[in-house]
């Protein structure tokens, strides 16, 4: 089976260009999140997607992120306009279920530098 | 406790040591509580998933323990080995989504 994969795994991109990040989650798997660690710092939460819909997107950093997941399957995660702070690494997981027991896999990351 | 907080931040042991470390997380909307591995340049990879008051879980010479009523579980490695050298990654899930702390780096000398 598959694990999370994702979309590229590294970018480096001029501040004030576009990215669109991937993650394909594994089939079946309801639950996907965001995260991103920035300078080596805690990972820090960014969205949650129970199938296509968006369950908590407290954690976007502002209006420059925006997340997609059509159909509930791959999830993308766009930056434009990108800026230096949003250098990092971004993770993706996704789980089963609903309940908060079930098992999240971890995808590579995608270490995104902007430059 | 707001946040998911784990202590201490590094920490630097010598093989054959046993060693411990702390997640607080907050007890009101309790689901579970996961404790990751995490090796630099790899994805993190799940350890245990603590649901129940009390849970004791082990895989091999790693063990955690969980008290939900005061928020906080403890990870143990008994006779550290280097290979056990990574950041420990404990996320709280209150159903709606799931939260890290900073996490616990772990270096094991030989």
């Amino acid at each position: 089976e598959a694990g999370v994969t994702q979309f590229p795994s590294h970018s480096v991109i001029e501040k004030g260009q576009t990215v669109t990040l991937r993650c394909d989650p594994i089939s079946g798997h309801d639950n996907l999140y965001w995260y991103r660690r920035v300078m080596g710092k805690e990972i820090k939460f960014l969205l949650h997607f129970v199938k296509e819909s968006k369950q908590d997107e407290s954690g976007m950093p502002n209006n420059r992120f925006l997340a997609e997941r059509t159909g509930g399957t791959y999830s993308t995660l766009k930056v434009q306009p990108a800026e230096l702070e949003d250098s990092g690494v971004y993770f993706c997981a996704s789980s089963q279920g609903w309940t908060g027991w079930d098992e999240a896999f971890f995808g590579q990351g995608t270490r995104l530098t902007v430059v | 406790i707001l946040n998911v907080e784990q202590s201490p931040q590094s920490l630097h042991v010598q093989e054959g040591d046993s060693t411990n470390f702390t997640c607080s997380f907050p007890s009101s909307n309790f689901y579970a509580l996961h404790w990751y591995r995490w090796e630099t340049a790899k994805s993190p990879e799940a350890l245990f998933v603590m649901t129940l008051n009390g849970d004791e879980k082990k895989k091999g010479r790693i063990s955690a323990t969980l008290n939900t009523k005061e928020g906080y579980s403890y990870l143990y490695i008994k006779g550290s080995q280097p290979e056990d050298s990574a950041t420990y990654l404990c996320a709280h899930n209150n159903n709606n989504d799931m939260r890290f702390g900073a996490g616990t780096r772990l270096t094991v000398k030989p």
